[in-house]
């Protein structure tokens, strides 16, 4: 079975300050990870995936997050929020052929103080 | 190249009543999932359509729920009848094929409240 922990359901940071989203997962296969974004009124977009190679994978807006096996994260970074990072973020893993569904964690409400 | 779409945005029904959901996956997508969120809670899978073929439906809550996809291309999600914990946000999502870590595109959902 497959889970996925998102630590803070509301995260706050200032224009211009570190975005830091922690995911932990759990699986019994290697997973393939990604982090979902929704906007109000809008269906989730994919900021990143992870499947194979690098560990460190850039996504769109300037979002990065890294695999860690050994403590079984994916955090999500940004260097620098803008107020348009306003958001819900998910993060979700996946297995492998023949277990396609996503199972994701309960999203972290971000918001950008001015 | 339209994405998901989904078809009511918004739907307030009545407990008993019957509410039938549609997603339009994108054209030439194979495959097509249906998710759902309870207010404060996590996203949950619902069931995976392969074409017409129902490749996973582990994720049905009971059998009030009836999902088809008739000719593989969209597909509908009946409620009946529906009750008051079946209130949440639907997402459908479709993906071009299998191949490992494809992506799932997703809609904007519907937004279901049973009073």
């Amino acid at each position: 079975a497959q889970s996925v922990t998102q630590l803070g359901s509301h995260v706050s940071v200032s224009e211009g300050a570190l975005v830091l989203l922690r995911c932990n997962y759990s699986s019994s296969v290697p997973p393939y990870l990604f982090w979902y974004v929704q906007y109000p009124n809008q269906g989730l977009q994919l900021l990143l995936k992870y499947t194979t190679g690098a560990t460190l994978v850039k996504g769109i807006n300037g979002f990065e997050a890294e695999f860690k096996k050994s403590e079984t994260s994916f955090h999500l970074t940004k260097p620098s929020a803008h107020m348009s990072d306003a958001a819900e973020y998910f993060c979700a893993v996946r297995g492998n052929f023949g277990n396609e569904k996503l199972t994701f964690g309960t999203g972290t409400r971000l918001t950008i103080i001015p | 190249e339209a994405g998901v779409t989904q078809f009511p945005s918004h739907s307030v029904i009545e407990k008993g009543q019957t509410v039938t959901l549609r997603c339009d996956p994108i054209s030439g997508h194979d495959n097509l999932y249906w998710y759902r969120r309870v207010m404060g809670k996590e996203i949950k899978f619902l069931l995976h359509f392969v074409k017409e073929s129902k490749q996973d439906e582990s994720g049905m809550p009971n059998n009030r729920f009836l999902a088809e996809r008739t000719g593989g291309t969209y597909s509908t999600l009946k409620v009946q009848p529906a009750e008051l914990e079946d209130s949440g946000v639907y997402f459908c999502a479709s993906s071009q094929d299998l191949r490992s870590a494809n992506e799932q595109f997703f809609g904007p959902g519907t937004r279901l409240t049973v009073l």
